[in-house]
């Protein structure tokens, strides 16, 4: 079964600091496309990042970047320079091509000022 | 419009009663998807449109739940005779099929549904 697993429930970051929010995924597919969304208090989820597993650069987006490592099947985020504003749940989740969104259970991510 | 919008943002229903929750997607977004989402948890697949065609409803917890898209834009997610477990933050998200997009779903901001 494709699996998405998200070992830390919670984790904690000094503002201005970086952190690393770890995911991993159980596949058999080669091609497939994996994301990390930031859902708030307020509950819309956001797009934070996207990456093509064809693609061997890491994707990234101003402060947000991944280290996607295929045949470890690895997806972690890395925030840099921590925002009060980042804090939030964030959910890794893999899509199969042509197949159903998987999420992972989240990783609640405090920051403290 | 500019997002994936959803309404009502609350619903509280009595057991029994049946309900109705409402997505207008993004504009243009060939697919339409519906989750479930229990407190503390990452969201669950219900059901996926491409235009008005129901491609699959594996996720639907059971035969009281059902959804529809008629004409491939708004789409309205029933339940029939809620039930306690029920409760929970009903998500419907949007994609498009231009390049670079595929596959990158949007989000709307929920229906939270509480049946008392």
């Amino acid at each position: 079964a494709q699996t998405v697993t998200q070992s830390q429930p919670e984790m904690s970051v000094q503002e201005a600091e970086t952190v690393t929010l770890s995911c991993t995924y159980d596949t058999s597919e080669s091609d497939y496309y994996l994301f990390w969304y930031k859902q708030p208090p307020s509950r819309q989820m956001i797009l934070v990042i996207r990456q093509e597993a064809y693609k061997q650069q890491n994707a990234t987006e101003n402060r947000f970047s991944v280290n996607f490592q295929k045949a470890a099947k690895s997806f972690s985020l890395k925030i840099s320079d921590s925002q009060l504003g980042d804090a939030a749940m964030y959910f890794c989740a893999y899509i199969p091509p042509g197949d159903k969104i998987i999420f992972g259970k989240g990783t609640r991510l405090h920051i403290l000022p | 419009g500019a997002g994936v919008s959803q309404s009502p943002r609350y619903k509280v229903a009595k057991r029994g009663q049946d309900v109705a929750l409402r997505c207008d997607p993004i504009s243009g977004h060939v697919s339409l998807f519906w989750y479930q989402q229990a407190l503390g948890q990452g969201p669950e697949f219900l059901t996926y449109f491409q235009n008005e065609a129901q491609l699959d409803k594996s996720g639907l917890p059971s035969d009281r739940f059902f959804a529809e898209r008629p004409e491939g834009s708004v789409s309205t997610l029933k339940i029939q005779r809620t039930q306690q477990e029920d409760s929970a933050v009903y998500l419907c998200a949007s994609s498009s099929w231009a390049a670079g997009e595929t596959d990158t779903q949007y989000f709307g901001p929920g229906t939270r549904l509480t049946v008392l």
